[in-house]
């Protein structure tokens, strides 16, 4: 079954250099979110989209910002990168009509790893 | 803002049963759900809670007492590759999911 794509899996940045990362949902699946992990962390919600629409903003830094497309894939851009960024960024996306559809289940992707130097 | 309380660490043996308990304190309640994540890697769906009771999936069980603002994950018949981190999440009245900080379960041989 297919399962949500991150790109890139690995990304590393200078401080005050911009990063953006990629996500593509599960087909069918409505809404998008968006979890920054730091080391030792739990993930910490960032956005949501729900039908290429902002639903929700959770702890998400003014110098990020997100969007999703009309084919449903999201982006996360990050700039003004400071060390503290440092952490796996997940995306997950939940919908559709499958078993757990009506718990909303999130199924999250692979993560991408930034590492700012 | 949520408040989601886990245990930080556990330690059992493998072929035992662990208990991780929950405790949380949500504006409003949608649900309550139990993710695995291995070191590195994306939290995987164990099981949800909406409703009163215990939901049996195999080796893992999950309870929940919505008046108590209590859940448990329970895990029989450990096996070597359970050892992760196991987060209990709920999700609100406006229904955003917040994480607890996780439980590091180690199965030792």
């Amino acid at each position: 079954a297919a399962g949500v794509i991150q790109s890139p899996r690995h990304l590393i940045k200078e401080k005050r250099e911009t990063a953006t990362l990629k996500c593509y949902p599960i087909p069918r699946h409505d809404t998008v979110y968006w979890y920054q992990q730091g080391p030792g962390q739990d993930p910490q919600f960032l956005i949501s989209f729900y039908e290429k629409m902002q639903s929700d903003k959770g702890s998400i830094p003014d110098r990020f910002s997100a969007q999703q497309f009309s084919d449903y894939h999201s982006e996360l851009n990050m700039s003004s990168l400071e060390l503290g960024d440092s952490a796996l960024y997940f995306c997950a996306s939940s919908g559709g009509t499958g078993t757990f559809s009506g718990a909303n289940v999130l199924t999250f992707g692979a993560g991408s790893r930034l590492t700012v130097l | 803002g949520q408040n989601i309380d886990q245990p930080t660490e556990m330690t059992a043996t493998e072929g035992a049963i662990v208990q991780i308990n929950c405790t949380y304190q949500t504006s409003g309640f949608n649900g309550l759900f139990w993710y695995q994540q291995h070191a590195g890697e994306a939290p995987t769906f164990l099981s949800y809670n909406v409703l009163d009771g215990l939901e049996e999936k195999g080796r893992f069980s999950s309870f929940l007492s919505r008046s108590k603002g209590y859940s448990y994950l329970l895990l029989k018949e450990l096996q070597m590759k359970d050892s992760a981190s196991y987060l209990c999440a709920v999700r609100d009245g406006d229904y955003k999911l917040s994480f607890g900080a996780g439980t590091t379960v180690t199965v030792r041989a």
